[in-house]
């Protein structure tokens, strides 16, 4: 069965500074894709950005980046100049079967001003 | 922009009633999901529907039936609600029609409680 691992319940980061998110996952699978969720506060849930397994370069949109290494089935999301409204529930998720979508535990992640 | 839409925002059932709760989405997606989120649980996946009429367990069907008789709605029945069925429901849709590449679409939830 695939898992997705967020080991960090919760985390803060100032206004400004850069924060990143880890998860890891397993699978046996060698092409698929990773994606990061978001979940404002009482708002609905929003893709962050996707990652397909074959390419090699990492994605990015605007301020959010990902770092993914395939070896060690790592997939963190880094969020640079971080602003207020990044304030959120992050999920990682793996679509490990079919149509069946894993989700980590999520992160919650606080902004300080 | 894709719209998923939830019946309730907030629902308040008494232990024992049959519950039903609904999902709407509007971009002519084949695949609905019904997910519950729980603290320190992530999402963890009911059922979904890959087309109108067919349905696949997820991974807490227990407690739970699905419709869908056209293909954008999609329904969550609980028979006979219990305290430990007290969470948030989260309906998504996505286009792909095999395999999780797609982005899923979530509706703004429904937190319900039984008492």
């Amino acid at each position: 069965a695939q898992t997705v691992t967020q080991s960090q319940p919760e985390m803060s980061v100032q206004e400004a500074e850069t924060v990143t998110l880890s998860c890891t996952y397993d699978t046996s699978e060698s092409d698929y894709y990773l994606f990061w969720y978001k979940q404002p506060p009482s708002r609905q849930m929003i893709l962050v950005i996707r990652q397909e397994a074959y390419k090699q370069q990492n994605a990015t949109e605007n301020r959010f980046s990902v770092n993914f290494q395939k070896a060690a089935k790592s997939f963190s999301l880094k969020i640079s100049d971080s602003q207020l409204g990044d304030a959120a529930m992050y999920f990682c998720a793996y679509p490990g079967g079919y149509q069946k979508v894993t989700f980590g535990t999520g992160t919650k992640l606080q902004v300080i001003p | 922009d894709v719209k998923v839409t939830q019946s309730s925002r907030y629902l308040v059932k008494r232990t024992g009633e049959k519950v039903f709760l609904e999902c709407v989405q509007d971009m002519d997606h084949e695949n609905m999901f019904w997910y519950r989120q729980d603290p320190g649980l992530g999402l963890r996946l009911i059922y979904f529907s890959y087309d109108v009429k067919m349905k696949e367990k997820g991974d807490i069907p227990e407690g739970y039936s699905v419709s869908r008789e056209k293909k954008e709605r999609f329904s969550l029945i609980l028979e006979s609600a219990s305290t430990n069925q007290t969470s948030m429901y989260l309906c998504a849709s996505s286009s792909s029609p095999g395999g999780g590449t797609d982005t899923q679409y979530f509706g703004p939830g429904t937190r319900l409680t039984v008492l």
